[in-house]
């Protein structure tokens, strides 16, 4: 069974530019969070998505968002870019279900470098 | 506001020794994971508890969660190189993807 995917794994921005990440969850996995890697900060929770709805969000600014597709892939995105946006974006799913325990897994994470 | 201290922060040992790194909260959650992570790489899950008291073993790795469900440990018992990297507890207060996550652990095993 194939791991989160997550892409691109690496990219350079320019401050005030967007960016868009993806992410593919584990197969049968609806519940998608995201999360920054900082080295001050370590990781924090962004939001998180199940059946296309937004299910819990964390305490970032409205330049983040996300999204999530029927097929439970998802999409975050990063409007006006931040010198101190420069971090680890990490996608993690889990299963979400009646006695399926809370196993969150992770993907290898998408390296963001703002300029 | 910091809700899952990890401690210690940073660890260098040698080859063969033991160690426990330590998740202690005043918050109880319904579970607690813990992951190792490689520089530039994704949290690998090592293990999940959920039930307090509840002890898992992993090759030379034992996990404890406090009968409380506030707290847990990690020991590794006779430590070896390949284990060194970051070791993260991070606790969850239900079901689905929200984890709150300590400082991490820095474990470096030396030959």
């Amino acid at each position: 069974k194939a791991g989160v995917t997550q892409t691109p794994r690496y990219l350079i921005k320019t401050r005030g530019q967007q960016v868009t990440l993806s992410c593919s969850p584990i197969s049968g996995h609806r519940s998608v969070s995201w999360y920054q890697q900082t080295p001050g900060q370590g990781l924090q929770f962004l939001f998180e998505y199940f059946s296309e709805t937004q299910r819990n969000k964390g305490n970032f600014p409205g330049r983040f968002s996300g999204r999530q597709f029927s097929n439970s892939r998802s999409e975050m995105n990063v409007s006006t870019l931040e010198l101190g946006d420069s971090a680890l974006y990490l996608c993690a799913s889990t299963f979400l279900g009646q006695g399926s325990g809370n196993t969150i897994y992770f993907g290898e994470g998408s390296w963001l470098t703002v300029v | 506001t910091q809700l899952l201290e990890q401690s210690p922060q940073f660890l260098s040992i040698q080859e063969g020794e033991n160690l426990t790194v330590y998740c202690n909260s005043s918050s109880v959650f319904s579970s607690l994971q813990w992951y190792r992570q490689e520089p530039g790489e994704g949290p690998v899950l090592l293990v999940t508890v959920v039930t307090g008291g509840e002890v898992k073993k992993l090759k030379r790795l034992t996990f404890q969660f406090g009968d409380a469900r506030k707290d847990s440990s990690l020991h590794i018992t006779a430590a070896q190189p390949g284990d060194t990297g970051l070791y993260l507890c991070a606790g969850s207060y239900n079901q689905g993807g929200k984890l709150i996550f300590g400082q991490g652990t820095e474990l470096s095993v030396k030959p």
